[in-house]
């Protein structure tokens, strides 16, 4: 079964803790997305990744680090320099092209506690 | 920059009637568009797309230039319509979508 794969689905960290949250498809796809997803404020782009070794960062990458060592996975790590870490995570991949359109996981709900 | 704004946070409509929820957008080159919907419970999921002037489930989008808009329509709501939806925007040679902040239809019987 094809698909993009986000896991834990629910995570707890202590404040200044790193935790990594992960992504992992199965559908070929060449690039991957990190997406964070907050009430009333959409979905903004955290980092991407269009070929295997290489990302760029989107628009809220502080405190943020991503690797792509694989085509079928890119880790997300909320590092303790994230101020407010607390957030719903979204992981997606394209074909590469966006008007092909995005695959999006099922999501990484992260408490900080 | 890219952005994207979907001025309504809510819509709530009457099953039956008519839905437009509003898309604009800023982008200096030729953008491509989208609108994304998620099902309570269900994966954020690609609805539509302007460059293929398709319908699904009844909901059509024209891309308008000249007001730089990008309105989701249906004549007739129904009730399973009721979800969260996104417009999204893409530069031409693609790199990454920037998301609207999202509006939630609710349809009522």
């Amino acid at each position: 079964d094809g698909g993009i794969t986000q896991s834990p689905k629910y995570l707890f960290r202590k404040e200044g803790q790193n935790v990594t949250l992960s992504c992992e498809q199965n559908l070929n796809h060449d690039a991957m997305y990190w997406y964070r997803q907050d009430p009333g404020q959409g979905l903004r782009l955290i980092y991407y990744s269009q070929i295997v070794n290489d990302f760029q960062k989107g628009d809220i990458a502080e405190g943020y680090s991503v690797s792509r060592e694989k085509k079928e996975s890119f880790p997300l790590t909320v590092t303790s320099a994230q101020k407010n870490p607390t957030a719903f995570y979204l992981c997606a991949s394209s074909m590469g092209r966006s008007n092909y359109g995005y695959t999006f996981g099922s999501g990484t709900r992260l408490t900080v506690v | 920059a890219q952005r994207v704004t979907q001025p309504e946070k809510l819509l709530s409509v009457f099953k039956g009637a008519p839905v437009e929820l509003k898309c604009n957008y800023s982008y200096s080159g030729s953008p491509e568009l989208f609108w994304y919907v998620q099902y309570s419970r269900q994966r954020l999921q690609l609805l539509l797309r302007h460059i293929s002037r398709e319908s699904i489930k009844g909901f059509t989008a024209d891309l308008n230039k000249g007001e730089t808009s990008f309105h989701l329509k249906k004549p007739f709501a129904q009730e399973e319509d009721s979800a969260m939806y996104y417009c999204a925007l893409s530069n031409t040679g693609f790199q990454k979508l920037v998301f609207g902040t999202g509006t939630r239809l609710l349809v009522s019987p």
